[in-house]
């Protein structure tokens, strides 16, 4: 079956500007998780949402970061005045439910110019 | 201090070696461990799952002691296919899995 699916793969943006991200869940999982990844690091948590709800936003930097899921499967993570330090592959997993497997899609590498 | 600490390497090895990856984690009350493998550019995957009990999947060994906070990986004759970044990962009640930093392999004809 599919996976989880990401898009856009690649995004380039200037320094202000404001950005989408999405992310397509695994049909069924009930469970989506948003990490950051930094070149040489391991992902970080960011956002994740059992259901339409976000369990735990503890991961979010600054309020320029924000992520909705209004319909229990697709989520958008969305950045607002974009600064050149957000520049990382934003990855997106989901699970039947919390403490299951995660599975991860293949993310969204993000450069900010 | 990280909550899940790994050696970053780079580890080079010939083709058929034995090679071990060691990870320390902080938070004793952690629930649940594993061994994720990231290629270049590429996603996470679950590698397996680590027991107290230890547990083995084919080349794969990988060993839990909760006493000393301590995970481990061993992989037996290498193969040039197994190059990657490997994963310790925690999970905590909460739903959100904590990575190291990841420990970079190659392995080499």
């Amino acid at each position: 079956g599919a996976g989880v699916s990401q898009t856009p793969s690649n995004k380039v943006t200037e320094k202000g500007k404001y950005v989408e991200l999405r992310c397509d869940p695994i049909s069924g999982h009930t469970a989506l998780y948003w990490y950051r990844q930094s070149l040489g690091q391991g992902p970080e948590f960011l956002i994740y949402f059992q259901g339409t709800g976000a369990a735990d936003d503890s991961g979010l930097p600054n309020d320029r970061f924000f992520a909705v899921r209004p319909e229990g499967s697709v989520s958008t993570l969305k950045i607002q005045r974009t600064e050149r330090g957000d520049s990382a592959v934003y990855l997106c997993a989901s699970s039947w439910t919390s403490g299951e497997t995660q599975y991860f899609g293949p993310g969204t590498r993000l450069l900010v110019l | 201090r990280k909550e899940v600490e790994q050696d970053p390497g780079p580890f080079n090895v010939p083709e058929g070696a034995t090679v071990a990856f060691n990870c320390t984690y902080s938070n004793s009350a952690s629930q649940s461990f594993f061994w994720y493998r990231q290629d270049c550019r590429k996603e996470p995957k679950l590698l397996m799952s680590v027991y107290s009990s230890g547990n083995e999947d084919g080349r794969f060994t990988a060993q839990l002691n909760r006493a000393s906070q301590y995970i481990s990986l061993l992989i037996r004759d290498s193969k040039l296919s197994d190059s990657a970044t490997y994963l310790c990962v925690v999970y905590n009640q909460g739903g959100k899995l904590i990575f190291g930093q990841g420990t970079e392999l190659s392995v080499k004809p």
